[in-house]
């Protein structure tokens, strides 16, 4: 079965603590990606990788962190730094160059108190 | 002029009726125009997408229009069921140089039985 593993799908931390949330694909796709999305809003860009052991930020990169040592891996770490973390994570993935398609798994929802 | 402008934020549509939902871009880079489906607590889904080359592209009940000298797309849902009440984005991106999308902030559509 192909796709896009994100686990858990409820995440609940204490204020203070960092929290690692997975991202796994067998699509053999290049690229990955993290978006947060906050209740009623879009989707926000918080990195990206489009190579194994490379990445970028995104537009709201603070307070997070990835790594990126496996083509079908890339975990998000939300560190204590990130001032408001509460949200729906989604991880996504797309191939390298055209149609440019990003496949989105189903999402974490963190919440911490 | 990397943003992507969408309109309404939402719209509720009686059962067999017309929904339009409408995107505005400034940068004439963009060269994909990508509209995805987001059902409550999953991830969203590619529902259809568009290139420059061509003014209009139907899948089924759905069709996008796209009008290059406005920087305007719109996506047209005919005959319109409650099935798809979803929040509906539009993006665009830039293939040639990276393949981030630029998304809108979304629209919240609810079809009326």
């Amino acid at each position: 079965d192909g796709g896009i593993t994100q686990s858990p799908k409820y995440l609940f931390r204490k204020e203070g603590q960092n929290v690692t949330l997975s991202c796994e694909q067998n699509l053999n796709h290049d690229a990955m990606y993290w978006y947060r999305q906050d209740p009623g809003q879009g989707l926000r860009l918080i990195y990206y990788s489009q190579i194994v052991n490379d990445f970028q930020k995104g537009d709201i990169a603070e307070g997070y962190s990835v790594s990126r040592e496996k083509k079908e891996s890339f975990p998000l770490t939300v560190t204590s730094a990130q001032k408001n973390p509460t949200a729906f994570y989604l991880c996504a993935t797309s191939v390298k160059g055209p149609p440019y398609e990003q496949y989105f798994g189903p999402g974490t929802r963190l919440t911490v108190t | 002029q990397q943003q992507v402008k969408q309109s309404p934020q939402s719209l509720i549509v009686q059962k067999g009726g017309i929904s339009i939902i409408n995107c505005a871009y400034e940068n004439t880079a963009f060269d994909y125009f990508p509209w995805y489906q987001q059902f409550p607590g999953k991830g969203p889904a590619l529902l259809i997408a568009i290139r420059p080359d061509v003014s209009e592209k139907k899948e089924g009940r759905f069709t996008i229009s796209f009008n290059k000298s406005a920087k305007q797309f719109s996506l047209h849902i005919m005959d319109s069921q409650p099935g798809d009440s979803a929040t509906y984005f539009c993006a665009a991106s830039i293939g040639h140089s990276n393949y981030q999308l630029i998304w809108g902030a979304g629209t919240k559509l609810i079809i009326k039985p």
